[in-house]
């Protein structure tokens, strides 16, 4: 089963806000609200910081928030500050024997 | 506080086999699914098997399924991975953690594993 779909790259200059997608199919991320965001540094284990598409488990920012519309859910950093430079990763429910999947990874560059 | 230690990684030739462990602490162990993820050098996040508190209900990723083996012993808080017929590809720093509907909400830190002759 291929993986969730999520662009390679986002930037924004500290302060901004950016947006990251992650699209699936009705058989994932449109058939469940079981998607998942993984903030992950260069070098260290992946972090949980948002699950069931919009709860932020305790201890990350409310600047991270999360929402879906359809096969699409999306994560959104507002307040850009250096230390969220990171590679972004969703995850869904899936329909199929796999279970999980997981998107291709997006790197997040603060200018 | 949660921890995951994963360990069992090294060196292994193709065909080969490894048993990965991850010893559990700071929560109650018995009580939680479990997880399998992976990452290869360079590349992202592939998740590979779940397995649920008492054991009775198992998946795969397609990519592993028939080759590895999830298993767990709840008296030693202790989850591990067999993996037979190792590749190539299989090359990669895994990860186990505590799963909650498709959620990962802790991690270890991993073992690398590493397939080439």
């Amino acid at each position: 089963q291929s993986a969730l779909t999520q662009p390679a790259a986002v930037s924004g200059s500290p302060g901004q806000s950016i947006t990251i997608s992650c699209t699936g199919t009705t058989s994932d991320v449109g058939g469940y609200n079981y998607v998942s965001w993984y903030q992950q540094h260069p070098g260290k284990a992946p972090k949980l910081m948002m699950y069931d598409v919009n709860n932020r488990p305790s201890g990350v920012s409310n600047r991270f928030s999360g929402s879906k519309s359809g096969n699409t859910a999306s994560l959104t950093i507002s307040g850009l500050q250096a230390e969220d430079e990171a590679d972004y990763y969703c995850s869904s429910y899936t329909r199929s024997s796999t279970l999980v999947l997981f998107g291709g990874g997006t790197k997040l560059t603060v200018l | 506080q949660v921890q995951l230690v994963e360990s069992g990684g090294g060196l292994v030739k193709p065909g080969g086999s490894l048993r990965l462990s991850c010893e559990a602490s700071g929560f109650t162990f018995s009580d939680y699914y479990m997880s399998w993820i992976r990452q290869a050098p360079g590349r992202g996040l592939e998740w590979l098997s779940y397995i649920s508190n008492g054991g009775t209900t198992i998946y795969y990723a397609d990519s592993v399924r028939g080759r590895f083996t999830i298993s767990r012993d709840n008296a030693r808080n202790s989850l591990y991975l067999q993996m037979d017929s190792l590749r190539a590809e299989d090359t990669a720093l895994y990860y186990c953690g505590r799963e909650r509907y498709g959620s990962i909400s802790y991690w270890g830190q991993g073992t690398l594993v590493t397939v080439s002759s």
